[in-house]
């Protein structure tokens, strides 16, 4: 079975710098789908940025950016230029390519301070 | 641009009661899926539908049940409520060209009392 580890619990950073989230994952598979969701205190599951697993290129949205090391099993999110708004709980989540359901870590709180 | 609908966004019902949960994907989506994230905890899969069957099938209990209708909307239902389906449920939807990319509605907060 796959299992999603987010060894961070809690991270902070300050306003315009840059922070980097954790995730690794465990799987047997070769295709997939890897994921971040940031939650924020509204409660709503926002989708941030998605990489496919045979793409060795890292997906890139704005501000957002990812290291996708396959062999490592290591899924990192980099978070740029930070703002007030990215203050949430960011989930990693993956996705087995023939089943539906998305796994996910235990969620990083990530705090952002002025 | 469109998002998820899902009704009500508040729901509190007493143990052994029923509950009916509503998603309306986003337009043009064919694939609906439940999730249960309960308090401090990570989203947890419940069921999936595509083309109005069944997909996949997570950790649903069988007190629950689920369906999508023609018009693509789906329906959780729950039966027999315990103080420990309190949670927030969440519907969402995925469908063309990014179909393995799921897209969440704001979710159901549901209390059991």
């Amino acid at each position: 079975a796959q299992t999603v580890t987010q060894s961070q619990p809690e991270m902070s950073v300050q306003e315009a710098e840059t922070v980097t989230l954790s995730c690794t994952y465990d799987t047997s598979e070769s295709d997939y789908y890897l994921f971040w969701y940031k939650q924020p205190p509204s409660r709503q599951m926002i989708l941030v940025i998605r990489q496919e697993a045979y793409k060795q290129q890292n997906a890139t949205e704005n501000r957002f950016s990812v290291n996708f090391q396959k062999a490592a099993k290591s899924f990192s999110l980099k978070i740029s230029d930070s703002q007030l708004g990215d203050a949430a709980m960011y989930f990693c989540a993956y996705r087995s390519f023939n089943t539906d359901k998305l796994i996910f870590g235990t969620g990083t709180r990530l705090q952002v301070f002025p | 641009a469109a998002g998820v609908i899902q009704s009500p966004r508040h729901l509190i019902k007493e143990k052994r009661e029923t509950a009916t949960l509503k998603c309306y994907p986003i337009p043009r989506h064919d694939t609906v899926y439940w999730y249960q994230q309960g308090p401090g905890q990570d989203p947890q899969f419940l069921i999936s539908f595509y083309e109005k069957m069944q997909s996949d099938k997570g950790s649903i209990p069988d007190r629950f049940s689920a369906q999508q209708f023609s018009d693509y909307h789906s329906e959780l239902n729950m039966s027999s409520l315990e103080l420990g389906d309190s949670a927030l449920y969440f519907c969402a939807s995925s469908g063309g060209t990014g179909r393995y990319e799921q897209y969440f509605g704001p979710g159901t907060r549901l209390t059991v009392t």
